[in-house]
């Protein structure tokens, strides 16, 4: 089946520090790729959708030159928090689909973030 | 905009016994796509099942099987002869568009607890 791989799967950084989260796409091309983020015991929240070759969307209430994305093939996007502060601790996890059909997203494993 | 309802903030089933998880939707797209992800403590989702809003009869996958009532916008997951390692949450969620690459819109999730 299809694999989505994350890494690092475990951040913990001084505050003011950018912290670059990858999303790999192993055994199929992702035009399009997903990042969410969760609190304990929460849904899980779109942040924005990476586009390959294109900027990425960001959901309302997203702060963008505060989490910048960049999706330069298609197999791979990156997630930097930049100037990283405590109240960016959370679960970053993403997303990508094969193309065709009824394919459903594949997660990657998730990345915890903890900021001092 | 897709809304999920997940009413069941926690379940508890006895091994061995079946359970049903409730999850109900709203969009006002006529083509749309419902799926189930498991998420252990570990964090990473995982892929269950998918009902399509045009698929006739309703999705099944080894333990598993959606309980599609489209005209109530309902789309339970039941999970037969539970296992101590079903214990987890699990989220409904929903895309727009009938293909599976679109955003998906998670409901709020519903942790299952499974007794031995």
């Amino acid at each position: 089946g299809a694999v989505v791989s994350q890494h690092p799967s475990r951040v913990i950084c001084k505050s003011g520090t950018s912290v670059k989260i990858e999303c790999r796409s192993l055994d199929f091309q992702a035009t399009t790729m997903f990042w969410y983020r969760q609190f304990p015991k929460q849904s899980l929240m779109l942040m924005a959708t990476s586009n390959e070759g294109s900027k990425a969307t960001y959901e309302q209430g997203v702060e963008k030159d505060k989490f910048l994305i960049n999706h330069a093939s298609l197999t791979l996007s990156t997630l930097t928090v930049t100037s990283a502060h405590p109240e960016d601790s959370s679960f970053y996890i993403c997303s990508a689909r094969e193309t065709g059909g009824r394919q459903p997203q594949h997660f990657g494993d998730g990345t915890r973030l903890s900021i001092l | 905009a897709q809304k999920i309802t997940q009413t069941q903030p926690g379940m508890f089933v006895q091994e061995k016994e079946a359970v049903t998880l409730d999850c109900t939707y709203d969009t006002s797209d006529p083509s749309y796509g419902l799926f189930w992800y498991k998420q252990p403590s570990s964090g990473e989702m995982i892929f269950l099942i998918y009902q399509g809003s045009y698929d006739q009869q309703n999705a099944t996958e080894g333990r598993y099987s959606l309980n599609f009532q489209k005209a109530r916008k309902s789309a339970n997951l039941v999970i037969s002869a539970s296992q101590l390692g079903d214990s987890a949450m699990y989220f409904c969620a929903n895309n727009a568009g009938g293909t599976s690459y679109g955003k998906l819109t998670f409901g709020q999730g519903t942790i299952l607890t499974v007794h031995p």
